[in-house]
């Protein structure tokens, strides 16, 4: 299996630009999470999906965060209009029922300027 | 609620020596409980996890964890650190249910001195 596959690796844009990030989840997963990185805030949980319904929301910082997910294999998370304290690492993970753990993409560098 | 402390966001130790990353969790129901590792620009990896059982579990690259129900406690221990141990490593704490959310801890940065 291919893992976690995010895109872009990274992604640099202008302030107030919209961002979005994409996710695949290794097939057969059913919960997804979207995790943001940054030194000052370690690692914050911003939205999961449980068979592609939103179950928490709660760490999505504001209304210009948005997150979808249409079907099992994809995800986005889209930033409009982005900001300079945007600037992070976005994760994507995805676990299956029955594990526990959850596995990783390589991550998102996202930089607004 | 769920939440896990790290102590330490730094730690270093000398090459040969014993490595010792402390975390505490708190959560309302027991938990399953997991370290990870992330090398510099990349993401998470699985070090180990506790879910039921025994209590002490072994991980790759020679880590290990003790879960202490009485303590709150799932530290991190690995007998002789190695220059290739040097990474953040994360705690995280999921409550009992593949189908809820995971909470990571603030981190701690391992350096190895040679």
């Amino acid at each position: 299996d291919a893992g976690v596959i995010q895109s872009p690796r990274h992604e640099v844009t202008e302030m107030g630009q919209e961002v979005t990030l994409r996710c695949k989840p290794i097939s057969g997963h059913n919960s997804l999470f979207w995790y943001r990185q940054t030194m000052m805030r370690g690692l914050e949980l911003l939205i999961y999906f449980n068979n592609n319904v939103p179950i928490d929301d709660s760490g999505m910082p504001e209304d210009r965060f948005s997150a979808k997910m249409p079907n099992a294999s994809f995800s986005t998370l889209k930033i409009q209009p982005s900001e300079p304290r945007d600037s992070a690492v976005y994760f994507c993970a995805s676990s299956q029922t029955g594990n526990t753990e959850a596995f990783f993409g390589q991550g998102t560098r996202l930089t607004v300027v | 609620a769920q939440s896990v402390t790290q102590l330490g966001s730094h730690v270093s130790v000398s090459e040969g020596a014993l490595v010792l990353l402390r975390c505490n969790y708190s959560s309302s129901v027991p938990p399953y409980l997991f370290w990870y590792v992330q090398y510099p620009n990349q993401g998470l990896q699985l070090l180990l996890k506790y879910t039921t059982g025994a209590t002490l579990v072994k991980g790759i690259n020679g880590f290990e964890a003790e879960f202490k129900k009485s303590e709150t406690s799932f530290h991190l221990t690995k007998p002789s650190a190695h220059m290739s141990d040097a990474a953040e490593y994360f705690c995280a704490v999921r409550e009992y249910s593949s189908a809820s959310k995971i909470i990571f801890g603030s981190g701690t940065r391992l350096s190895i001195r040679p």
